[in-house]
């Protein structure tokens, strides 16, 4: 089952440019991650951030986490080609669920 | 080693046939998951081992039957699938504190005809 809705669904920036992706979600939970898909691949790891934290950083990622709004948004800085895929927010509560997810496409 | 393997990449199957799919890693992680992913869709949770036993099924049908033979493998049986079962289906590993991420598999797609 679906946690939440990502917006927008789709994103198209030039490359240097900054991506932002939001994220909301409906549960309590533990923890929220972040995660990449390069086109019907295996998803990547980016970034965790727990739900006592309300921001962190890793390279050109950001991620923000409001737990009294139930949101969180992903911060990509100085976009790169290589960054398009599509990125996936997902709730940790006892079991990851994935968000709707962001199409990200970054032209050169 | 921080890589989860699946074989097959691709699989085609009949509705009458029985196949498995395999997924390894050797990370130590305690937890492994299967995920199925539709088109254009997020992943879905299937099934959650952790210590070698199922604690969650997600009320997949009884078509799909997990395995957990021992910490590093995980197989997904499959028997009698619809058209519909047709999707990339993706492993996952993860320590089971929850301070990682998880670790997932290039993923197997499924093609049944």
């Amino acid at each position: 089952s679906q946690q939440g809705e990502e917006d927008p669904q789709a994103l198209s920036i030039q490359e240097g440019e900054n991506a932002t992706m939001n994220c909301s979600y409906k549960t309590s939970i533990n923890n929220l991650q972040w995660y990449r898909q390069n086109s019907g691949r295996g998803l990547v790891h980016l970034i965790l951030i727990r739900s006592n934290e309300r921001e962190k950083h890793s390279g050109r990622l950001r991620v923000t986490l409001d737990t009294s709004k139930k949101s969180s948004s992903l911060l990509i800085t100085a976009s790169r080609a290589a960054d398009t895929a599509s990125y996936f927010c997902a709730t940790d509560a006892s079991k990851l669920v994935f968000g709707a997810g962001t199409i990200l496409r970054v032209k050169s | 080693d921080t890589e989860v393997t699946q074989t097959p990449k691709h699989l085609v199957m009949g509705m009458t046939n029985k196949k498995s799919l395999k997924c390894e890693q050797h990370m130590g992680h305690r937890a492994m998951y299967w995920y199925k992913q539709k088109a254009k869709k997020p992943p879905e949770l299937m099934f959650v081992y952790s210590y070698e036993k199922l604690s969650i099924n997600e009320s997949v049908p009884s078509r799909f039957s997990p395995e957990c033979p021992n910490s590093s493998l995980l197989n997904l049986h499959l028997h009698a699938l619809q058209p519909e079962d047709s999707a990339l289906y993706l492993c996952a590993s993860s320590p089971l504190a929850g301070t990682q991420g998880y670790y997932f598999g290039p993923g197997t797609r499924l093609t049944v005809t």
